[in-house]
């Protein structure tokens, strides 16, 4: 079935460290690729999104580009801050009727002081 | 505009008993989605539903679960004769289309069995 590969947390960076979270998902179809960010004790929020090959998701400096040729959807930002302290979840979402995302595992991210 | 809301925040259940969760969407919404989170874990989906019908419940346990979407009022998750195994965050997201597009999710719920 469908189904997407995260990089496992949890990752810990020093504040103003350069951020890589790594997300391949299956190529079965076309689907639209998204990144959410769950805070302590919330639900997801939307992060970015890319709906088509080569597309760049940006948002809050964090930006992700849909890479066609290797499935994969990395998030970066250049300069983490502490209230980027989160967990990140990758989520293709797959055309079929039921349009239901496939979320990766999550991974948790500490930024320290 | 309200954002997804979900209640209760939090319902602790003895085993055996039955629980009730509740999701209203947001307003103008009318696809719902339930998802469970188990500790450490990823969102599993497991079932979406459009008003009064149920599209796709897949993801959904066989026995003790069941979902509901009516004409008027709140989505219900409800599980019948809870087990440990049930405790987890239930979460809710609505959606103005059937597209594949954005999902808002609701704060969750977190249900734990005793």
């Amino acid at each position: 079935g469908d189904s997407v590969t995260q990089m496992e947390g949890p990752v810990t960076l020093s504040e103003e460290a350069f951020l890589t979270i790594n997300c391949t998902y299956t190529a079965t179809g076309y689907p639209s690729l998204f990144w959410y960010v769950q805070y302590p004790g919330e639900g997801l929020q939307l992060l970015l999104k890319a709906t088509k090959a080569d597309d760049k998701g940006s948002n809050k400096g964090f930006e992700a580009t849909y890479r066609k040729e290797t499935t994969s959807f990395h998030l970066e930002k250049g300069s983490v801050q502490v209230s980027d302290s989160a967990v990140y979840f990758c989520a293709p979402s797959y055309h079929n009727y039921g349009q239901n995302f496939v979320f990766g595992p999550g991974t948790r991210l500490s930024v320290l002081p | 505009n309200a954002g997804v809301m979900q209640n209760p925040r939090h319902l602790v259940r003895r085993r055996g008993q039955e629980a009730r969760l509740r999701c209203s969407p947001m307003k103008g919404h009318s696809h719902v989605y339930w998802y469970r989170q188990l500790p450490e874990e990823g969102l599993k989906f497991m079932v979406y539903l459009q008003k009064e019908n149920i599209i796709d419940e897949s993801g959904m346990p066989k026995e003790r679960f069941s979902a509901e979407f009516p004409k008027e009022g709140p989505s219900i998750l409800r599980i019948q004769q809870v087990v440990r195994g049930d405790s987890a965050a239930y979460f809710c997201a609505s959606s103005p289309r059937p597209t594949p597009d954005e999902q808002y999710f609701g704060p969750g719920t977190r249900l734990t069995v005793t």
